[in-house]
């Protein structure tokens, strides 16, 4: 069986620090791990997924994740947060037992001060 | 060329009315899927296609009928819908359908679906 669960609701940062989202899954076989962000009223956009390479990942838009399998954690994370980040973020996991099919977190809202 | 298309971008229908939705993707890719996305929740999977064949249903009310003339062509036909059926239809297409957990899927900017 598999799960993801996304810790925060809500994530409110100001222009310039650090993001961190963070997402803890389970899985009962070797997982692939996704980030999604969607802006308002869009479709969704792959940021960054894990595939058993290396551990840590990076992907567009300066966003990072780094697997951590004794923590069972795929935090996303970025160094410097920008007015545009301002979206919802989804953590989701696959795995070869159910190909066609992928579990989406519930979602954090990234809102960003200025 | 990384691109979900969807057709249109905004619907609105009557509860007597048929429409259809549209989707399009020219990456090869053989695995396609309809997901329902409510506001403020994630997107829930409705229908999965691989290799042009149903694959997947989950549970979805007769009302949605889904098709796939080709590889490349995903409809989604709608009749005698509820309000609550108003939403965000995403479509999503894959490499493969098959055991391969590890394939991206992209994702189409959606339809917003009204029903009054």
């Amino acid at each position: 069986a598999q799960s993801v669960t996304q810790l925060d609701s809500h994530v409110s940062v100001s222009e310039g620090t650090p993001v961190l989202l963070r997402c803890n899954y389970s899985s009962s076989y070797s997982p692939s791990l996704f980030w999604y962000v969607q802006h308002p009223n869009k479709g969704l956009q792959l940021l960054l997924k894990y595939t058993s390479a290396a551990t840590l990942v990076k992907g567009i838009n300066g966003f990072e994740a780094e697997f951590k399998k004794s923590e069972t954690s795929f935090h996303l994370t970025k160094p410097s947060a920008h007015m545009s980040d301002a979206a919802e973020y989804f953590c989701v996991v696959s795995s070869y037992s159910s190909a066609s099919k992928i579990i989406f977190g519930s979602g954090t809202r990234l809102s960003i001060r200025p | 060329d990384t691109e979900v298309t969807q057709t249109p971008k905004h619907l609105v229908m009557g509860m007597t009315n048929k429409k259809s939705l549209k989707c399009e993707q020219h990456m090869g890719h053989r695995a396609m899927y309809w997901y329902k996305q409510k506001a403020k929740k994630p997107p829930e999977l409705m229908f999965v296609y691989s290799y042009e064949k149903l694959s997947i249903n989950e549970s979805v009310p007769s009302r949605f009928s889904p098709e796939c003339p080709n590889s490349s062509l995903l409809n989604l036909h709608l009749h005698a819908l509820q309000p609550e059926d108003s939403a965000l239809y995403l479509c999503a297409s894959s490499r493969t359908g098959g055991l391969a957990g590890e394939d991206t899927q992209y994702f189409g900017p959606g339809t917003r679906l009204t029903v009054l």
